[in-house]
């Protein structure tokens, strides 16, 4: 899987877009950008995914550059409850036992008052 | 989305016992589970593959003999730390893989507190 280089911490305003990067300049084309979320001692949870395409849905959208060396995901109104340790994966979606996630150091959202 | 849970949600337990830990897919099937551990202020950390009905891969610098998976069913399984020790301290997590019309998910439980005195 490609490595990928996340901001260590962001902070938000509370109302505000949060837009947080990720640089994966090392994906190959069948490669998806996945991007989870893990709130203080809870399990990640999915939040959005894609190949090239920008993407879209009830949590998020997920903005990914043309060559796919770079992509955004965008929360559009941060909440408090948006305040997570974000991660941005790199992998092929296959099958078998090589479907685990590899999950890198993250950015730490924190969504102010 | 798909359900996972895990049982128990903390633990406490004394050095040299055991502990075992359950993961379940509460809605799907899962053929694959994957169990995770989480030392604080670290990321997540593979620590093995779980398949049902044959032996779990470890990732490397884990002990199989130590960390004993069973994936008995296609909903359950287990992970039980063997004679334990305070730097098994740790956050356990488990995923369950979902594949539904072509796309791949992963769902991830709550994870497991466990404190080792």
């Amino acid at each position: 899987d490609a490595k990928t280089t996340q901001p260590p911490s962001m902070d938000c305003a509370e109302g505000r877009a949060a837009n947080l990067p990720c640089n994966h300049s090392t994906i190959s084309g069948n490669e998806y950008v996945y991007w989870y979320r893990q709130i203080h001692s809870q399990g990640p949870q999915y939040i959005i995914h894609g190949l090239k395409n920008n993407e879209t849905n009830e949590m998020a959208s997920l903005i990914i550059t043309e060559d796919r060396k770079s992509s955004t995901l965008i929360l559009p109104h941060a909440t408090l409850r948006d305040t997570a340790v974000y991660y941005c994966i790199v992998r092929v979606p296959s099958s078998g036992s090589a479907r685990q996630l590899t999950f890198g150091s993250g950015t730490q959202l924190t969504v102010l008052p | 989305g798909a359900v996972v849970s895990q049982h128990p949600s903390w633990v406490i337990c004394k050095s040299g016992t055991s502990v075992k830990i359950e993961c379940r897919s509460l809605d799907f099937q899962a053929t694959t589970m994957f169990w995770y551990r989480q030392f604080p202020k670290q990321s997540l950390m593979l620590m093995a593959t779980s398949n049902e009905g044959s032996k779990a891969t470890y990732e490397q610098g884990v002990e199989k003999d130590k960390f004993l998976i069973n994936h008995a069913s296609l909903t359950l399984s287990t992970l039980t730390v063997t004679s334990a020790h305070p730097e098994d301290s740790s956050f356990y997590i488990c995923s369950a893989d979902l594949t539904t019309s072509g796309r791949n998910e992963q769902f991830f439980g709550p994870g497991t507190r466990l404190t080792v005195l």
